[in-house]
């Protein structure tokens, strides 16, 4: 069944090293959005793709955060270096231009950073 | 700025009570308005969607409304079950794509 999936579930690693986490978006869909949750800060918009194209990442640190879509079935968020305040869970979620703009989420990647 | 809110944040009922979990909203220049339920440790499940132009979204226990003019939405739950326990998230979608969610409420259901 159509669904947005994403790796790893679960990431922990030291403060300095790079994370890369991926999505898959469901098929045809032509809109990938980036969201990270916290306790404190609830769901936040990090950046949003249509057709591929980056439309607004107002709301990712510029400086360690990147965005892509290598290609229609894969969208990555790359933090480099990455710091304990960047531990989160983040979500992936595509939406579908024709329809009711209903976004659709993935399972997260819940990333603890050290 | 949109600010969205979700009273209670969290509500405990006995197993069969019907309930309403409530959003609001400061901003009425929204396109759509979807309620979503997250389990712990998982992902966000789109559970209705409601336009802008529309009133009420209805599927199987759950109905939402929206009233954009007073800023306001409701999910009612009938017959609660111990299943429905989870957060429930409000959230609205605006100019530029911008979906911005409400601090949500956690409901358990007590059998």
């Amino acid at each position: 069944d159509a669904r947005v999936t994403q790796t790893p579930r679960h990431k922990v690693t030291e403060m300095g090293q790079e994370v890369t986490m991926r999505c898959q978006p469901i098929l045809g869909h032509n809109t990938v959005f980036w969201y990270r949750q916290t306790m404190m800060q609830g769901l936040e918009l990090l950046a949003y793709f249509r057709n591929r194209a980056p439309l607004d990442d107002s709301g990712m640190p510029k400086d360690r955060f990147s965005a892509e879509m290598p290609d229609a079935t894969l969208a990555t968020l790359k933090i480099q270096p990455s710091e304990p305040r960047d531990s989160a869970v983040y979500f992936c979620a595509s939406e579908d231009d024709g329809g009711y703009n209903e976004q659709f989420f993935g399972p997260g990647t819940r990333l603890t950073v050290l | 700025k949109q600010e969205v809110t979700q009273i209670p944040a969290a509500l405990s009922v006995p197993e069969g009570e019907n309930l309403v979990l409530n959003c609001s909203f400061t901003d009425s220049a929204i396109y759509n308005l979807q309620w979503f339920r997250q389990d712990p440790g998982k992902g966000l499940t789109s559970l209705l969607l409601i336009q802008s132009s529309q009133r009420e979204q209805t599927s199987g226990r759950l109905n939402a409304s929206l009233d954009k003019s007073s800023g306001r939405s409701t999910l009612y739950i009938a017959a609660s079950q111990p299943g429905d326990s989870a957060t429930y998230l409000c959230a609205l979608l605006r100019a530029g794509n911008m979906l911005t969610f409400g601090g949500g409420t956690r409901l358990m259901v007590k059998p």
